[in-house]
């Protein structure tokens, strides 16, 4: 079983529209976790740290599970400026990326 | 303040030719990642520093990577030889401190072709 497991996508909304996906991790000891934004044929960036208790910056929406051991990214209101692929990160010192999830938007 | 720098940002390179790649982090920086990302995959960590230690290097292929950290500050990472199934991009990251909420901050990359 990979450390960090994404569907993939692509997801393809229109603007406005929400859309959600999630990822999975192996370590039930992991403590720390991001979600990264990569654009085409540039860097990973940071989107933003995941949180016990869920966090939210703006139109995006970040939860984690323990129980299940998975997180979630959620957007509202999308953009076009939204399509990009999300990497989905476990800390564990090293971290481990899954494969990303392709967000389209279209007018 | 400058971020974490790479060079060069793209190399084409024969099979079986060496090729390296450089890379300085933003200052201060104890942690320094170097990863490997193929097409449609995410950055898989080849080896991580701890200042000029590097803790974690068991995905890298030693029999033809190698790296170095010479006084905890720049790195660079070479293949010799270079195969086919090298060609991707090789990037950078620093952080302050490894397995705390802190953030890693990626450089533009090395986009490397073997052929």
């Amino acid at each position: 079983r990979k450390e960090v497991e994404q569907d993939p996508g692509p997801f393809n909304v229109p603007e406005g529209a929400t859309v959600a996906f999630n990822c999975t991790y192996s370590n039930s000891a992991s403590q720390s976790f991001f979600w990264y934004r990569q654009d085409c044929r540039k860097e990973p960036k940071l989107l933003m740290s995941v949180y016990s208790s869920g966090n939210e910056d703006g139109r995006f929406t970040a939860q984690l599970n323990r129980a299940s051991q998975y997180i979630s990214l959620l957007i509202r209101d999308s953009k076009l400026s939204d399509s990009a692929t999300y990497l989905c990160v476990v800390n564990d010192y090293k971290l481990s990326f899954g494969a990303g999830t392709t967000v389209t938007v279209r007018a | 303040e400058a971020g974490v720098v790479q060079s060069p940002r793209y190399k084409i390179i024969e099979k079986k030719q060496p090729v390296a790649f450089w890379c300085n982090p933003i200052s201060g920086h104890n942690t320094l990642y170097w990863y490997r990302q193929n097409l449609g995959q995410g950055p898989e960590l080849l080896i991580r520093y701890e200042n000029e230690e590097a803790v974690d290097d068991s995905q890298l292929p030693k029999d033809r990577f190698s790296a170095e950290r010479l006084k905890g500050v720049d790195s660079t990472l070479k293949i010799q030889p270079a195969e086919l199934g090298d060609s991707a991009v090789y990037l950078c990251a620093s952080s302050f401190l490894a397995g705390t909420n802190t953030e890693a901050f990626f450089g533009q990359g090395t986009r490397l072709t073997v052929v």
